[in-house]
C-alpha cells in the first residue's frame, strides 16, 4: 500500500517555466489537497478536491491550478514559476473530510522542494 | 485566514525529560490535532481532539483541548532520541473545509 505518492522529489524551475506536481494516493480518498510550507511557517492550503471533478480553493490559490479527472490522481500546475513559489509542497488524502466518528486524519506524501531562480 | 501560534519555536532538551508545547488561535476551534514532520517527510497525525476538556494519549504523548477552545496543548513525557522532529498543531472552526496549521515547535533531543 503506497499511500500518497509525489513526484518528483526536488525541481529547480526558471522563472516564468511551467511545470506541473503530480500526486496519486491508492487509497480510494475522496478528498485531496495541496498545501505549501515555507521555512519556519505552517502549512498553507493551496486547494483542494472533495471528489472528481470538484475542486475548490484553499487560503492561497493563485498562481496555481489543480484538475481533478480521477479519484487517484489531483496534480497541481504552475503555469508561470515566480520565485515567491519557491517552497516544499505536500499532497495530502482523507477518506472523508476528518469524519470524528472515525477519526480519520490526513496522509500525506513525503513532498515536493520546487525552487524557482 | 486564521493566525496559530505555536510557543515555543524550538526546544533543545536531554533524553529522559518531559517536553510541552502548546498552540493558540484568535478564533474558537472545534477540532484540533497534532502532528508530527520528520525531516524530508510529510506530517503524520499524532492525536485528534474534538471538544473542549478532552485529554487523550497517545503512548507517550498526551494532548488536550483548552477550555476556552482557542488553544491546545501537546506533552511527551520521558522523551527519546526518536522524537526529534518539527511538531505542528492544526485546527478546524464549525464544518468547513479547511484546517489552519500552525508554525511548529522544532524539537531535538539530545541524548
Amino acid at each position: 500500500n503506497a499511500g500518497v505518492t509525489q513526484t518528483p522529489k526536488f525541481r529547480i524551475l526558471k522563472i516564468g517555466q511551467s511545470m506541473t506536481l503530480q500526486c496519486a494516493q491508492d487509497m480510494n480518498h475522496n478528498y485531496m489537497y495541496w498545501y505549501r510550507q515555507d521555512p519556519g511557517m505552517g502549512l498553507k492550503l493551496i486547494y483542494y478536491s472533495v471528489g472528481a471533478g470538484i475542486t475548490d480553493k484553499g487560503e492561497v490559490p493563485n498562481g496555481y491550478n489543480v484538475s481533478r479527472s480521477t479519484t487517484e490522481d489531483f496534480p497541481l500546475r504552475l503555469e508561470l514559476a515566480a520565485p515567491s513559489q519557491t517552497s516544499v509542497y505536500f499532497c495530502a488524502s482523507s477518506l472523508v473530510h476528518f469524519d470524528v466518528r472515525t477519526n480519520y486524519g490526513y496522509t500525506f506524501g513525503s513532498g515536493t522542494r520546487l525552487t524557482v531562480v | 485566514g486564521q493566525q496559530l501560534n505555536q510557543s515555543p519555536q524550538s526546544m533543545f532538551i536531554q533524553e529522559g525529560e518531559d517536553v510541552s508545547m502548546n498552540c493558540t488561535s484568535s478564533s474558537i476551534f472545534n477540532t484540533w490535532l497534532w502532528y508530527k514532520q520528520d525531516p524530508g517527510e510529510g506530517p503524520v497525525l499524532l492525536i485528534a481532539l474534538y471538544k473542549a476538556g478532552e485529554l487523550t494519549s497517545n503512548g507517550r504523548l498526551t494532548a488536550q483541548f483548552g477550555i476556552t477552545r482557542k488553544d491546545s496543548f501537546l506533552n511527551i513525557s520521558a522523551s527519546i532520541p526518536s522524537d526529534v522532529g518539527i511538531y505542528f498543531c492544526a485546527g478546524r472552526s464549525g464544518t468547513g473545509n479547511q484546517f489552519y496549521f500552525g508554525t511548529g515547535t522544532s524539537l531535538t533531543v539530545i541524548p
